[in-house]
């Protein structure tokens, strides 16, 4: 079946560091691919997305690039802010399984002043 | 404003205790599904359905119930709890066809405690 495997946390970092969240997939139909976040006591929010080969989503100064040939989705942001701590999931989407998303256990970030 | 709206947010019951978690969306999605966030496992699917009066399984549907008789609600029944249905209950919703699919917008969650 389809499943995201990413890194595990906490991650702890300091204000304007550099942040890669790790995720990698399987699938057994062609995904898209999603990255969602949820701040504290809140639900989750689509962060960004890549429906595609080589797709790079964008948001709020955060990236991550489709790579098919590793079956990745790494998320990165060059400077983190202490707005930015919260739990980050990798999720799937396959498009045979309807609108079900499989996600990942989630990765929580911890940025410091 | 766009929205998804879970209730109980808290909850503390006993076993065994029917129990309903109400949630509704305006934005006239079709499809809207039900997870449960436990540590360590992310979001595991439970229900979810495509249009009102469809409604399948998802990957943890034992002890629970779902019905879709309008659009735009979609409860989550617990008919008899169990200690194992400790958990964050997040309902969500999206279209089914167009450029977003697969976009899923959530409710806040609701944290549920059977004790």
């Amino acid at each position: 079946g389809d499943s995201v495997t990413q890194m595990e946390g906490p991650v702890t970092l300091s204000e304007e560091a550099f942040l890669t969240i790790n995720c990698t997939y399987t699938a057994t139909g062609y995904p898209s691919l999603f990255w969602y976040v949820q701040y504290p006591g809140e639900g989750l929010q689509l962060l960004l997305k890549a429906t595609k080969a080589d797709d790079k989503g964008s948001n709020k100064g955060f990236e991550a690039t489709y790579r098919k040939e590793t079956t990745s989705f790494h998320l990165e942001k060059g400077s983190v802010q202490v707005s930015d701590s919260a739990v980050y999931f990798c999720a799937l989407s396959v498009r045979a399984a309807g609108n079900k998303l499989t996600f990942g256990g989630g990765t929580r970030v911890l940025v410091k002043p | 404003e766009a929205q998804v709206t879970q209730n109980p947010r808290y909850l503390i019951t006993v076993t065994g205790k029917k129990l309903t978690v109400t949630c509704s969306q305006n934005m006239n999605h079709e499809y809207m599904s039900w997870y449960r966030q436990d540590p360590g496992l992310g979001l595991r699917q439970i229900y979810y359905s495509m249009n009102v009066e469809v409604t399948d399984k998802g990957d943890v549907p034992e002890g629970y119930k779902v019905s879709r008789k309008e659009k735009r609600n979609f409860p989550l029944i617990l008919e008899s709890p169990s200690p194992n249905q400790t958990s964050l209950y997040f309902c969500a919703s999206s279209l089914l066809t167009g450029a977003n699919t697969g976009e899923l917008f959530f409710g806040e969650g609701s944290r549920l405690t059977v004790l």
